[in-house]
């Protein structure tokens, strides 16, 4: 499975968007990019995933770029709620459906 | 719908007991998952489970003991338990298709002393 590089940490104020990145330049060509938080000692949540094209629910939009090195997780407007770790994961989507987590970014939202 | 229920939350171990981690899941999910988490650290597969009867190893196996005899049940059985083994253990279960299945369960929080 291709390796994801993410920034230890960010900050970001209520009510503005966190624009979380991920680097993944060896993905190949099935892998998905996943999306999962933790928030404090909670089992992950899954928020959010993609191929090559942007997607959005009603948590968060990923944004991929057009060559797949690298993606963003927007989370439009932040709330104290959204204060967690934020893991990045590519993956084939039939790998025995292993999700492997690298040590993801901790976003704390501050009022 | 309980979804993956692990028991128990909280358990303070001495060195070389042994002790299993229970989880179930009521989704009729194929596959199962345990992970360890220390402190500040990601998520480590311990063991995975495909379906009934079906186990392998995942990224550290070592010291950890994993069986499924039906869908439902994952126990994981710790074996002579040592420090290092201090974690708190995440037991997960997903349908199969892809990474959007995914349920974890609440957590164990294991000290071993």
């Amino acid at each position: 499975d291709a390796k994801t590089t993410q920034p230890p940490s960010m900050d970001c104020a209520e009510g503005r968007a966190a624009n979380l990145p991920c680097n993944h330049s060896t993905i190949s060509g099935n892998e998905y990019v996943y999306w999962y938080r933790q928030i404090h000692s909670q089992g992950p949540q899954y928020i959010i995933h993609g191929l090559k094209n942007n997607e959005t629910n009603e948590m968060a939009s990923l944004i991929i770029t057009e060559d797949r090195k690298s993606s963003t997780l927007i989370l439009p407007h932040a709330t104290l709620r959204d204060t967690a770790v934020y893991y990045c994961i590519v993956r084939p989507p039939y790998n025995t459906d292993k999700l492997i987590f690298g040590t993801g970014t901790r976003l704390q939202v501050f009022p | 719908n309980a979804g993956v229920t692990q028991t128990p939350k909280f358990r303070i171990l001495k060195i070389g007991q042994s002790m299993t981690l229970q989880c179930a899941q009521d989704m009729n999910h194929n596959y199962m998952y345990w992970y360890r988490q220390d402190p500040g650290m990601g998520l480590k597969l311990i063991y995975y489970s495909v379906g009934a009867g079906i186990t392998d190893k995942g990224e550290v196996p070592n010291g950890y003991n994993v069986s499924r005899s039906t869908t439902e049940d994952f126990p994981l059985r710790l074996e002579l338990a040592a420090p290092s083994q201090t974690s708190v253990y995440f037991c997960a279960s997903s349908s199969g298709t892809g990474g959007l299945g995914y349920t974890f369960g609440s957590g164990t929080r294991l000290t071993v002393v």
